[in-house]
């Protein structure tokens, strides 16, 4: 079963972006991922999917502010230009076979 | 525009036992598997459950398995949790959410918050 790592924090001033990763464990680089965004008070929202070769799909209405990208094992969520509302808690999720994992979050601090 | 919503959830003592729907809207129910996450109070993402399409086959967490049961009925487009044998560690905020293959989990509900205490 894959385990995805993610760091607990990341802060970035108000127009500036910041970098988020999602690492895969051992035997599972080439998995697909999702990133989700949750905003204090409120349920997750799907931001996109992310393949290892990089290409991703996002969600409805999901910013341009939003890209990802990917190397290796890691999985990453870009978010440029950043908002006081993209303070929020970011997952990274993915799947083998039926069983379904959630990254511990990351925590975005807009400064 | 998909819809989710949850209901059933509430303040249950230890030993109880409780059930969630979720209620399915703007997309062809019987086409999508489905799941249930939760997150208990200030903690992360946790999965719980998932069943394919048709309803044949569902998966759970080891956390849950002999305790919890997800179904559907197709024809009223509701999804179910069935919680048994609850835990004070079960508190949580449970999610319905959609799955798309090969994406993973495309739209969440917003919660329904269960609560196992004396």
């Amino acid at each position: 079963q894959p385990v995805l790592t993610q760091s607990s924090s990341a802060s970035a001033s108000l127009g500036s972006s910041v970098k988020l990763t999602c690492t895969l464990s051992r035997g599972h680089s080439n998995y697909i991922i999702a990133w989700h965004q949750q905003q204090p008070g409120k349920a997750p929202r799907h931001l996109m999917k992310l393949e290892g070769s990089g290409s991703y799909n996002k969600g409805s209405g999901v910013p341009d502010r939003f890209s990802g990208s990917s190397s290796g094992a890691g999985r990453y969520l870009t978010i440029s230009n950043l908002q006081s509302e993209d303070e929020a808690d970011y997952y990274c999720e993915t799947w083998d076979g039926n069983t379904r994992v959630f990254g511990t979050g990351t925590k975005v601090t807009v400064l | 525009e998909v819809q989710l919503l949850e209901s059933g959830g509430g303040l249950v003592q230890p030993g109880g036992s409780l059930r969630l729907s979720c209620a399915a809207s703007g997309f062809t129910f019987s086409n999508y598997a489905m799941s249930w996450v939760r997150q208990a109070p200030g903690k992360g993402l946790e999965w719980v459950s998932s069943i394919t399409d048709g309803g044949v086959s569902t998966y759970y967490a080891d956390s849950v398995k002999g305790r919890f049961t997800i179904s559907r009925d197709n024809s009223k487009n509701t999804l179910f949790l069935q919680l048994s044998s609850l835990r004070a560690e079960d508190t949580a905020v449970y999610y319905c959410a959609k799955l798309l293959a090969a994406t993973g989990t495309d739209y969440w509900g917003p919660g329904t918050l269960v609560t196992v205490s004396s």
